[in-house]
């Protein structure tokens, strides 16, 4: 069965220092990799994707994630965090079916001034 | 494009009564919607997935009879939660896969409905 684990619940960093959530995931195959972002109250909406292809693959909002095999991980960077980034992060992955995305627990930013 | 609207965005219902949420494909046909349920600070659960003309497959644990799920059109599905108890109070979201777009692996989220059961 596939997995996705955020190691951090909770994350805080300063206006316009760099990022970086973590995202594990345990999937038998070629995985199809998401990072979502949802504010309060809000739904989800897709940062970047990863399904093939260069392993470096870049969203929106500024936001990058490098996909590595070897260590089964796809993290989400940013170079320099805005206020408004403070949001809840959520990785994903698909089977290569298209039916289940299994969400990570989720990691909630918050951005000091 | 790629837009999934849910209504209502908020409702409030008494203990023991059904209340319904719709999912909407705004600009895109979806064979398949799935139906999610989110607890405060938790992560998405997938509760059902929903495919157009046929039953809906729920996860283990999910009560059919509870969540009774009708895709009676290709851009439109409902959830209704029968007798609703103050523990059915979640945040539910659905999404909704566009299999002519570029890929079918891509879920397109709507904004969530926030159930308040009193």
């Amino acid at each position: 069965a596939q997995s996705v684990t955020q190691p951090d619940i909770h994350i805080t960093v300063s206006e316009g220092a760099s990022l970086e959530l973590r995202c594990n995931y345990s999937y038998g195959a070629t995985p199809y990799l998401f990072w979502y972002v949802q504010s309060p109250g809000q739904g989800l909406q897709l940062l970047l994707k990863y399904f093939s292809g260069d392993t470096l693959v870049q969203g929106i909002k500024g936001f990058e994630a490098e996909f590595k095999r070897s260590q089964s991980s796809f993290n989400l960077r940013k170079p320099s965090v805005h206020w408004s980034d403070a949001a809840e992060y959520f990785c994903a992955v698909n089977n290569n079916a298209g039916n289940m995305l299994t969400f990570g627990g989720g990691t909630r930013l918050m951005v000091k001034p | 494009g790629a837009v999934v609207s849910q209504h209502p965005s908020w409702v409030i219902c008494k203990s023991g009564t059904s209340v319904k949420i719709e999912c909407r494909s705004l600009d895109f046909q979806a064979t398949t919607m799935f139906w999610y349920r989110q607890f405060p600070k938790q992560s998405l659960m997938l509760m059902a997935t929903s495919n157009e003309g046929s039953k809906a497959t729920y996860e283990q644990g999910v009560e059919k009879d509870k969540f009774l799920i009708n895709h009676a059109s290709l851009t439109l599905s409902t959830l209704t939660v029968t007798s609703a108890h103050p523990e059915d109070s979640s945040f539910y979201i659905c999404s909704a896969r566009d299999p002519v777009a570029g890929t079918s692996y891509e879920q397109y989220f709507g904004p969530g409905t926030r159930l308040t059961v009193t």
